[in-house]
C-alpha cells in the first residue's frame, strides 16, 4: 500500500530557482492538498484540489502553482524559490466525503540558500 | 474563518501517567476533528478522528471527546509509554472554509509530548 507519495525527500535550492515537488496516491481519493510546516506554525494549507482540472489557493499560496492533470498526480511548483519558502512540505489526499480521513505523504525538506 | 487553538505546547510526562491535550475550534460548522502524531523527520499520521455526530471515541489507550456546544475536543492517551513521545495536532475541517470545499484541515499548532521512562 504505496498511500501518497512524496518526491524529493530532500532539496536544497538557491535563490531564484524553480523546482516541482511530486506528490502521487494510488487510493482514488478526489481531493488533494499541499501543506507547510514550519517552526511553532503548523501546518498551513497552500494549495488544494477537489478533483481532476480543480485547484484553488488556501492560506499560504503566494509563490506556489499547482495543476492537476490526473486523479493522481498534483506537483506543487516553486516558481521562484525564496529562503521564506525554507519549509517541510506535505501532500494530503482524501475523498471527498464531507469530514473524510485525510492522509499524508512523508513530507519535503525544502532549504533555499 | 476556522480558527484552532492547541494546549498545551509542551507536556512531559511519567511513563504509566495520562496526558491530556485539549484544542478549541470557533467554527460551528466543522464536523470532522483529527489527532495526528508526527514523530521526528515523518508525515503526521493519524491516530484517531471524531465526527461531530459523537461526543467520545475510544480506541485502546488514545480516546478523543467532543464537546460541540463549548466547541472543544481533546485527546486522551492513558498509561503512557516512552513510544508515545512525539508531537501531537489537532485539526479540525469545516465545509465553509475555502469556497465550500471539503476536507481542508485547520491545524492547531501542536503538542510536543516527552514520556519520560
Amino acid at each position: 500500500n504505496a498511500g501518497v507519495t512524496q518526491t524529493p525527500k530532500f532539496q536544497v535550492l538557491k535563490t531564484g530557482q524553480s523546482m516541482t515537488l511530486q506528490c502521487a496516491q494510488d487510493m482514488n481519493h478526489e481531493y488533494m492538498s499541499w501543506y507547510r510546516q514550519d517552526p511553532g506554525m503548523g501546518l498551513r494549507l497552500i494549495h488544494y484540489s477537489v478533483g481532476a482540472g480543480i485547484t484553488d489557493q488556501g492560506e499560504v499560496p503566494n509563490g506556489y502553482n499547482v495543476s492537476r492533470s490526473t486523479t493522481e498526480d498534483f506537483p506543487l511548483r516553486l516558481l521562484s524559490a525564496a529562503p521564506s519558502q525554507t519549509s517541510v512540505y506535505f501532500c494530503a489526499s482524501s475523498t471527498s466525503d464531507r469530514g473524510g480521513t485525510i492522509y499524508f505523504g512523508e513530507g519535503s525538506w525544502l532549504t533555499v540558500v | 474563518g476556522e480558527n484552532v487553538e492547541q494546549h498545551p505546547s509542551t507536556l512531559s510526562v511519567q511513563e504509566g501517567d495520562s496526558a491530556v491535550i485539549k484544542c478549541t475550534y470557533s467554527d460551528s460548522a466543522s464536523n470532522y476533528f483529527p489527532w495526528y502524531k508526527q514523530e521526528l523527520g515523518k508525515g503526521p499520521q493519524l491516530i484517531i478522528d471524531i465526527r461531530s455526530n459523537v461526543g467520545e471515541k475510544k480506541d485502546q489507550r488514545i480516546a478523543v471527546t467532543l464537546n460541540k456546544t463549548a466547541k472543544h475536543f481533546s485527546l486522551h492517551i492513558t498509561e503512557t509509554q516512552p513510544e508515545d513521545s512525539a508531537v501531537y495536532f489537532c485539526a479540525a475541517s469545516s465545509w465553509r472554509n475555502y469556497g465550500g470545499s471539503q476536507g481542508n484541515l485547520i491545524f492547531g499548532k501542536g503538542t510536543k509530548l516527552s514520556v519520560k521512562p
